[in-house]
């Protein structure tokens, strides 16, 4: 069973970058999506992008300017960073497998709060 | 970008209802329709991708289909554990847009 999990802070201040990383462990990152997706305050899902094994990217054009994603298969994590965060960055953040159809494993989500 | 209408935002319902959430996209997104249960403090839950296919271990009362640039997910006879909040996405093509949820909860 593939199990993901968030990690990294729970608190960032505005105008910094917020990164955060998922860590895979119960199955292989090859071969599949890996997708980053957010949940505000008002239950709100938006998805970010996607991150291939490889490296290729697909983010989302709304937040494309301020995102980046990357993948370390040697220690089976991928990251997000996303930049110049403001209030409205304030969420559950979610990491997930893209199957080629669906997100069908999920992290526990982690929440970040964007506050001086 | 392609929108996802999910309706409606809120159902209340009783044990052993039928019901139906609804989500209208914006154009056609051949079947890349995904539908997800969440629960309070907890991750979605995938329950049914390309439109109606169930996921492992999802019971059969749950069930997806698709009208014209409709697609619906029916649960057939509500359990107690089935009072969530519901979700569709698409994924036909980036962005991959979810609806705003359906809160089902008890009439």
């Amino acid at each position: 069973q593939v199990q993901l999990q968030e990690s990294g802070p729970g608190l960032v201040k505005p105008s910094e970058t917020l990164a955060l990383t998922c860590t895979v462990s119960g199955g292989s990152m090859s071969g599949h999506y890996w997708s980053w997706i957010r949940q505000t305050p008002g239950k709100r899902l938006e998805w970010f992008g996607n991150i291939y094994y490889s490296g290729i990217t697909n983010y989302n054009p709304s937040l494309k300017s301020r995102v980046t994603m990357s993948v370390d298969m040697s220690k089976k994590q991928f990251s997000l960073k996303l930049t110049s965060v403001t209030a409205a960055d304030t969420a559950v953040y979610y990491c997930a497998r893209y199957s080629g159809y669906a997100l069908d494993f999920w992290g526990q989500g982690t929440l970040v709060t964007v506050s001086s | 970008d392609i929108q996802m209408t999910q309706s409606p935002s809120s159902l209340p319902a009783s044990v052993g209802d039928r019901v139906t959430i609804t989500c209208r996209a914006s154009q056609d997104i051949a079947n890349s329709l995904a539908w997800y249960q969440q629960k309070p403090g907890k991750a979605p839950k995938l329950l049914v991708y390309v439109a109606s296919r169930l996921e492992v271990g999802v019971p059969s009362r749950f069930a997806g289909s698709r009208s014209g640039t409709n697609y619906i997910l029916t649960i057939s006879s509500l359990q107690p554990e089935d009072f969530a909040t519901y979700y569709c996405q698409h994924t036909y093509t980036p962005p991959y847009s979810f609806g705003q949820g359906t809160r089902l909860e008890m009439k």
